[in-house]
């Protein structure tokens, strides 16, 4: 695709359940970035993958938060056990890499735990 | 500690006015400094970035300031309008530490007709 796609754009989930979010960088792309934004409290790095280095962790903010990616393309995000504090829109973006630092977003996936 | 500050949380603008927006960094190592632009239900968009190495960028109505010895930047926007109104977010990132991005808590710019 020509950009960054997320899905899905909207999830509604019980607390305590897990979730599973798609990203779908650009392609050519070899690094990716989550960041979660929440309101008020702008946004946040989560983790970054850049080719087959080991990703960056160093955002997530507890074991219930882990991603993967395939292939060096799409990424998945999971929540395990969702909290309330979980709700924030969850971005994607991508970039060419540390040498190319213009980060393109894709729309994000709101969720919203209940 | 919020190491890249904006201010103001909030700002109404005439059409045609002139929109200004601070942010202010603490890390000396930071060498790239973004404005992303957000409209509801939608990403981020880079509007224009600049680095260290020069005072000023512009792009079309959009100019970015840099006082390097002050750690500040700042976005204004000339003859501003309608279309403008977004949230905006400044943002700093440097080399060594996956260039991932350290975000201002964002603006909201409200351009009035």
């Amino acid at each position: 695709g020509a950009g960054v796609s997320q899905s899905p754009s909207n999830k509604v989930t019980e607390k305590g359940k897990d979730v599973e979010l798609r990203c779908d960088p650009i392609s050519g792309h070899t690094a990716l970035y989550w960041y979660r934004q929440s309101l008020g409290q702008g946004l946040e790095f989560l983790i970054y993958f850049q080719g087959n280095s080991a990703p960056d962790k160093s955002g997530l903010p507890s074991d219930r938060f882990s991603a993967e990616r395939t292939g060096g393309s799409v990424s998945t995000l999971t929540i395990q056990r969702t909290q309330q504090e979980d709700s924030a829109v969850y971005l994607c973006a991508s970039s060419l890499g540390t040498a190319g630092t213009e980060a393109f977003f894709g729309q994000g996936t709101r969720l919203t735990v209940v | 500690q919020q190491q890249v500050k904006q201010s103001p949380q909030s700002l109404i603008v005439q059409k045609g006015g002139i929109s200004i927006i601070n942010c202010a960094y603490e890390n000396t190592a930071f060498d790239y400094f973004p404005w992303y632009q957000q409209f509801p239900g939608k990403g981020p968009a880079l509007l224009i970035a600049i680095r260290p190495d020069v005072s000023e960028k512009k792009e079309g109505r959009f100019t970015i300031s840099f006082n390097k010895s002050a750690k500040q930047f700042s976005l204004h926007i000339m003859d501003s309008q309608p279309g403008d109104s977004a949230t905006y977010f400044c943002a700093a990132s440097r080399a060594g530490n996956n260039r991932k991005l350290i975000w201002g808590l964002g603006t909201s710019l409200a351009v009035n007709p």
